[in-house]
């Protein structure tokens, strides 16, 4: 059964504090996207990786976050410092290529 | 960047009544995908397109890759309660390395 797995699920943390996501694709796809989706907002691209390397992290603020896959199996999503306005839901989605993309759970984060 | 409309943003519906949903841009798209997501889920993939004036059906869900390549439709027929969601519509752009996403139509069903 192959889907894109996230965790954790749900994170709520304390404004300051340094949060991990974690994304594991689906076996075979070399392209991973991660996601940020706000009632205001709605479906926001922050970066997205092509065989491990970062293709595009314009939608990302550079100051505090920062993503990375270490290896094929792993993406990871990381702010530092949190703030409350980054209170979301994060979403980690693969593909092979240019092909559709599958959807993890995503991780819901709660900044206070 | 390409910018996708999607219309209607939310739509209530009796049950039975067919749904008819869709997104426009004023840039010419090379996929059109359109997705389901329930409360505190992921986005799930219904139907994708690959070829302009392509019509393909999944179950009840039936939708269209627009002539022009601008524009894409996404219709349900006799609606049921476990439609109620958000549907959006994506279109990878002529870069052809990321998809653009429509700001959803929110569907609900009254049974």
């Amino acid at each position: 059964d192959a889907r894109v797995t996230q965790t954790p699920r749900d994170k709520v943390t304390e404004m300051g504090q340094e949060v991990t996501m974690r994304c594991q694709p689906i076996l075979g796809h070399n392209t991973v996207f991660w996601y940020r989706q706000t009632m205001m907002q709605g479906l926001e691209l922050l970066a997205y990786f092509r065989n491990r390397a970062p293709l595009d992290d314009s939608g990302m603020p550079k100051d505090r976050f920062s993503a990375e896959m270490p290896d094929a199996t792993l993406a990871t999503l990381k702010i530092q410092p949190s703030e409350p306005r980054d209170s979301a839901v994060y979403f980690c989605a693969s593909a092979w290529d240019s092909n559709e993309q599958f959807f993890g759970p995503g991780t819901r984060l709660t900044v206070l | 960047g390409q910018q996708l409309n999607q219309s209607p943003q939310s739509m209530f519906i009796q049950e039975g009544e067919d749904v008819s949903m869709n997104c426009t841009s004023s840039s010419i798209f090379n996929t059109w995908l359109w997705y389901k997501q329930d409360p505190g889920e992921g986005p799930v993939l219904l139907i994708a397109l690959y070829k302009a004036g392509e019509l393909t059906s999944n179950g009840r869900l039936t939708a269209q890759f627009g002539i022009t390549r601008k524009d894409s439709f996404l219709n349900i027929s006799a609606s049921i309660p476990s439609d109620v969601g958000i549907y959006f519509c994506a279109g990878l752009g002529d870069n052809f390395n990321k998809f653009y996403f429509g700001s959803g139509t929110k569907l609900n069903v009254k049974p």
